[in-house]
């Protein structure tokens, strides 16, 4: 068990680039989720998968985020025209369900956008 | 919907000092409740946990008991070291199916030697 990992660990971008995050979960855990973290804050929810599928988005995520999970292992998250706005730690946390409820985290993408 | 209000920090102790940190909760249904710390460059890591009422969690000498009636899940410990300071949230699963985690603002501990 490696736990859960994210790359890149850092992205500087400018202002209206296309990025993308990858978050690899624990083996067999089949839920996936994404969540947002700026600074002062907690963490707030963006989206999770089971399996393959994205059951939930949350009004956090607009038009310009979408994510994906095709073989239900590991998850990208793709800003497009990204804005100062989105400049934040973009956490990637995974569980299993019917299991017990812990979430587990990954270290993180931090983002700025410049 | 869901939310979780917990003291405001920054919060600075001496050694061996005890610790508080409040935490109370607005939830439908029966949330199971957490504390996650993020230590200095490190991920969130998941502290303890409560699944039902009265139910009290404890890991490394901190402790937390599930308090429905107040609707509460307060964080102590009863001799803070250097090494405790982090980041500490609480954090909630509320009903539904997605299991998916409410946090708190954080709570900022800083431990002096």
């Amino acid at each position: 068990d490696t736990g859960v990992s994210q790359n890149p660990r850092h992205k500087i971008t400018k202002r209206g680039q296309n990025v993308t995050f990858r978050c690899d979960p624990i083996s067999e855990h089949n839920r996936l989720y994404w969540y947002r973290q700026t600074l002062g804050q907690g963490p707030e929810f963006l989206t999770y998968f089971q399996n393959e599928a994205q059951l939930e988005k949350s009004r956090l995520l607009s038009d310009r985020f979408s994510a994906e999970r095709p073989k239900g292992s590991f998850s990208t998250l793709e800003i497009q025209r990204t804005e100062q706005g989105d400049s934040a730690m973009y956490l990637c946390a995974s569980r299993h369900s019917g299991g017990e409820e812990t979430q587990y985290f990954g270290p993180g993408t931090r983002l700025l956008v410049l | 919907g869901d939310s979780v209000t917990q003291m405001e920090g920054p919060v600075t102790l001496s050694e061996e000092a005890f610790l508080t940190i409040n935490c109370t909760y607005t939830a439908t249904g029966y949330p199971s409740l957490f504390w996650y710390v993020q230590y200095p460059g490190e991920g969130l890591q998941l502290l303890l946990k409560a699944t039902k009422a009265d139910d009290k969690g404890s890991n490394k000498g901190f402790e937390a008991t599930y308090r429905k009636e107040t609707t509460s899940f307060h964080l102590e410990k009863g001799s803070v070291q250097v090494s405790d300071s982090a980041v500490y949230f609480c954090a909630l699963t509320g009903g539904g199916s997605n299991y998916k985690l409410t946090f708190g603002k954080g709570t900022l501990l800083t431990v002096n030697p």
